[in-house]
């Protein structure tokens, strides 16, 4: 079955300055990667996904960037602000499995002021 | 409300006792999914439903855990005699038919202690 790795777990960066959280997945037939946000205590919250068929996907200060060669994707926020402080999840699924997630071990992401 | 409902927000229980979760998913979503997330620890997938047919399940789904959605619309997690080993949030998620991840909507969880 599909695995994903995601570095690093825990990441602290002052406000303004940019935050990048890479991940890794095994399964070849994966073609969907969503980036899920998870504030303490509530619900993973969809922020940006891409398909496999785009390299790079944007909106607004948030990005995410696929290399199926090397089976790695990224998600990168810019200008960063105290309510970006979470904890974000990334995760693959493929056609084959109807949708099912396999998320990552999440990032502690906190934005000092 | 337009989400994805899960009812009790809380659950503790005593280990050996069985408890039922509840998730009502978005009306016009066909699909519906249970995750168990535990402290630190991404979602980890355990079942799904298309309608009301439970089409694939996961090994962490053991014999003790079984789930139903009988008209296709909410459905239900019971776990029968709990072990302290199933403590964690149990997440509901729906979704529309074809749409891959597009309208993946987590419900706000269950939080189980079995003391």
């Amino acid at each position: 079955g599909e695995n994903v790795e995601q570095h690093p777990s825990t990441l602290s960066v002052q406000e303004g300055d940019s935050a990048v959280i890479k991940c890794t997945y095994s399964d070849s037939a994966s073609n969907y990667f969503p980036w899920y946000k998870q504030e303490l205590g509530k619900r993973p919250q969809l922020i940006i996904d891409i398909r496999s068929n785009v390299g790079e996907k944007k909106d607004q200060r948030i990005a995410v960037t696929l290399n199926k060669t090397a089976k790695h994707f990224s998600l990168h926020i810019t200008e960063t602000q105290p309510e970006d402080s979470a904890v974000y999840f990334c995760a693959a699924s493929s056609t084959g499995t109807a949708s099912k997630l396999t998320f990552g071990t999440g990032t502690r992401l906190q934005v000092t002021l | 409300d337009t989400g994805v409902s899960q009812d009790p927000r809380h659950k503790i229980t005593k280990r050996g006792q069985n408890v039922t979760f509840r998730c009502d998913p978005i009306s016009e979503h066909n699909r519906l999914y249970w995750y168990r997330q535990t402290l630190g620890q991404g979602p980890e997938f355990l079942t799904y439903f298309q309608n009301e047919a439970q089409l694939e399940k996961s090994r962490l789904l053991s014999d003790r855990f079984s789930a139903e959605r009988p008209k296709g619309s909410f459905s239900t997690l019971e776990i029968q005699r709990t072990e302290q080993g199933d403590s964690a949030m149990y997440l509901c998620a729906s979704s529309r038919l074809g749409s891959q991840g597009d309208g993946y909507t987590f419900g706000s969880g269950t939080r189980l202690t079995v003391v």
